[in-house]
């Protein structure tokens, strides 16, 4: 069932550093793609999101970069700090129905 | 404004077994959608329901089944319960069917022995 391919696993980032998550779709029909952060008992809550008319946003620390061409996106986490410790997962859905989640990135930043 | 609410946050039942898991969406919300998370996986979508009818469903078989009421809330039922059914059970409102923003519970751990 999974369309969306997420990369790495795990990432492990000193404090104050730049933290790079991928992900890449196969079904060109997706309009919406967001990234969601998940701390452990939690659920997943929204981070930021971009469609695909746009190639970046940006909110805060957070910015997503979208290639449509290559199918594929990125979250940037700059300036990493402690509290971004969390599992990251990047999605994607057409019409807000089925979204389909990547396997999901456990972050650790290092004081 | 009050969040998603689930109910129970964990239970555990043997194999052949019946759950009914309990959702209340958020303030406003009319569409209400249903995920299982395997422990070290993404949610994966089992069903949508928008204004009480199915709207939507993913790769699960019919013993997964579901409802939503008038004011908006859900239950999602398994019947005949298996060892894999163990997971995380993830429900999420959203405002209107097509917007983008889902806001999640904080889920019901199944575990079935």
């Amino acid at each position: 069932q999974q369309q969306v391919k997420q990369s790495p696993q795990s990432l492990i980032v000193q404090k104050g550093g730049i933290s790079i998550i991928n992900c890449a779709y196969e079904n060109t029909a997706f309009d919406y793609f967001p990234w969601y952060q998940q701390f452990p008992g939690k659920g997943p809550a929204l981070l930021i999101a971009i469609r695909p008319d746009v190639s970046e946003k940006k909110e805060g620390r957070f910015t997503i970069s979208f290639n449509k061409s290559a199918k594929q996106f990125s979250l940037h986490i700059m300036d990493s700090q402690p509290g971004d410790s969390a599992t990251y997962f990047c999605a994607a859905s057409y019409n807000n129905n089925d979204m389909r989640f990547g396997a999901g990135t456990r972050l650790t930043v290092k004081p | 404004e009050t969040g998603v609410t689930q109910s129970p946050t964990h239970l555990i039942k043997t194999r052949g077994q019946q759950v009914t898991l309990r959702c209340s969406s958020q303030s406003g919300h009319n569409t209400v959608s249903w995920y299982q998370q395997a422990l070290g996986q993404g949610p994966q979508f089992i069903f949508q329901y928008y204004r009480e009818e199915e709207n939507g469903r993913g790769n699960f078989p019919p013993r997964f089944s579901g409802l939503q009421f008038p004011n908006y809330s859900s239950e999602l039922n398994v019947n005949a319960l298996e060892l894999d059914d163990s997971a995380l059970y993830l429900c999420a409102s959203s405002r209107d069917r097509g917007t983008g923003e889902l806001f999640f519970g904080e889920g019901s751990r199944l575990t079935v022995l």
